[in-house]
């Protein structure tokens, strides 16, 4: 079935360097993406989203660009800081073409240190 | 302020009891979301909602119910035949019911059945 597959945590990043989170889909339709984070015990904020092909979403630093082609939407931030450690979940709606779901990756958790 | 509120944030049951969790939203969102959250995994859809008094089954529907009688309001009853009831739980609203539109969420709760 139509899915969302992002890169298994943790990761841990010195403060300063570059991110990535990779994430890529299965769809039989034409899904709008998303990142969401989520910080300790709380529930999800929505971070970024693009609807279609070539949109980059961005938010707070982070970009996420929707590639047909490679059917990803990989997550990036130049210089994470120890306030960006949460857990980032990688989402596609309307993978199944009309669809009225979410379906979410499993989340990969960020630990940002000094 | 708008959003979605959940409560309690934290909720203690013996085994064999019903309890139901809260789910407020004053987004004037049509559609709203459950979903359950284990240690380590993804969200997993329990029930949504579409439109007052409809709702259908998500991914993992058995053990829980649910009910929609007002546009604001989508209460979770977790019954004594789901297995293993202890997890967090997620509420979320989106304007409308296709899987394109961004969901919002609540602070989620904490349930430990014993």
């Amino acid at each position: 079935g139509n899915s969302v597959t992002q890169m298994e945590g943790p990761v841990t990043l010195s403060e300063e360097a570059f991110l990535t989170i990779n994430c890529t889909y299965t769809a039989t339709g034409y899904p709008s993406l998303f990142w969401y984070v989520q910080y300790p015990g709380e529930g999800l904020q929505l971070l970024l989203k693009a609807t279609k092909a070539d949109d980059k979403g961005s938010n707070k630093g982070f970009e996420a660009t929707y590639r047909k082609e490679t059917t990803s939407f990989h997550l990036e931030k130049g210089s994470v800081q120890v306030s960006d450690s949460a857990v980032y979940f990688c989402a596609g709606g309307g993978l199944t073409g009309g669809g009225n779901k979410l379906t979410f990756g499993t989340g990969t958790q960020l630990k940002v240190e000094l | 302020d708008g959003g979605i509120t959940q409560s309690p944030k934290y909720l203690f049951r013996k085994e064999g009891q019903n309890v139901t969790l809260s789910c407020e939203q004053n987004l004037n969102h049509d559609a709203m979301y459950w979903y359950r959250q284990d240690p380590g995994q993804g969200l997993r859809l329990i029930y949504y909602s579409q439109i007052v008094n409809d709702f259908q089954k998500g991914d993992i529907a058995e053990g829980y119910s649910v009910s929609r009688e007002k546009k604001e309001s989508f209460p979770l009853t977790v019954t004594s035949a789901q297995k293993n009831p202890t997890a967090f739980y997620l509420c979320a609203s989106s304007i409308g019911g296709q899987g394109l539109d961004e969901q919002y969420f609540g602070p989620g709760t904490r349930l430990t059945v014993t």
